[in-house]
């Protein structure tokens, strides 16, 4: 059973760049959510996507803006990085369907350093 | 603001000895609670969580932690540490009814066992 997928594991950019992001859920999951997690601190919700939309956003500029393909995959877009966006940045993955939306599953994560 | 309290930094502790990592929540409303573990460089892991039922709840690797409404707390105990259980564990708690399952998380206990 596939666990949820990342990619690519790093990346460096400089400051003005776009990046993108990409995931794939767990098998038999349906909803991916986008966390950013800063060097010693906690991770904080970014968004997530359920039928290809966005159904709730956290405290994160325009310039953070997310996908979802029908095959439930995922991408994370920033725009314009700020030195500040530097972070390991987290899928996880659920299931509306299978009626547990309340336990997600972290993927590896993408380290992001902007330069 | 709803926000998860996790009282210590970092916990040194002997291998063998017990542990407990302490968890507080700000709530008034039905919660779900979770524990991750995050070793170095890796995405976080699903230790346990309490969704409904028995308040003790037991998860991988020999953890388990104690639901405790009235106090608003879910602390994490394992009876005799090992020197692999060095890691960071980050407590989460969302929220029954909410329009999503977004996870708020503490700021994470680093759990550091010596020989």
């Amino acid at each position: 059973d596939a666990g949820v997928t990342q990619s690519p594991t790093h990346l460096i950019k400089t400051r003005g760049q776009q990046v993108t992001l990409r995931c794939s859920p767990k098998s038999g999951h349906d909803t991916v959510s986008w966390y950013q997690q800063a060097l010693g601190q906690g991770p904080q919700f970014i968004f997530q996507y359920y039928e290809e939309e966005e159904r709730q956003r956290g405290n994160f500029p325009d310039r953070f803006s997310g996908h979802q393909f029908p095959n439930y995959s995922s991408e994370l877009n920033v725009n314009a990085l700020l030195l500040g966006d530097s972070a390991l940045y987290l899928c996880a993955s659920s299931s509306i369907r299978a009626g547990d939306l309340e336990t997600q599953y972290f993927g590896p994560g993408t380290r992001l350093l902007v330069l | 603001a709803q926000s998860v309290t996790q009282l210590d930094s970092q916990v040194p502790v002997f291998e063998e000895a017990p542990v407990e990592l302490r968890c507080n929540y700000s709530s008034s409303v039905s919660v779900y609670l979770f524990w991750y573990v995050q070793y170095p460089n890796q995405g976080l892991q699903l230790l346990l969580k309490y969704l409904s039922g028995s308040t003790l709840v037991k998860g991988i690797n020999g953890f388990e932690a104690e639901f405790n409404k009235s106090q608003t707390s879910f602390h994490l105990r394992k009876p005799s540490v090992h020197i692999s259980d060095t890691a960071e564990y980050f407590c989460a708690v969302s929220y029954y009814g909410g329009a999503t399952n977004k996870l708020i998380f503490g700021t994470g206990t680093l759990l550091a066992v010596q020989p």
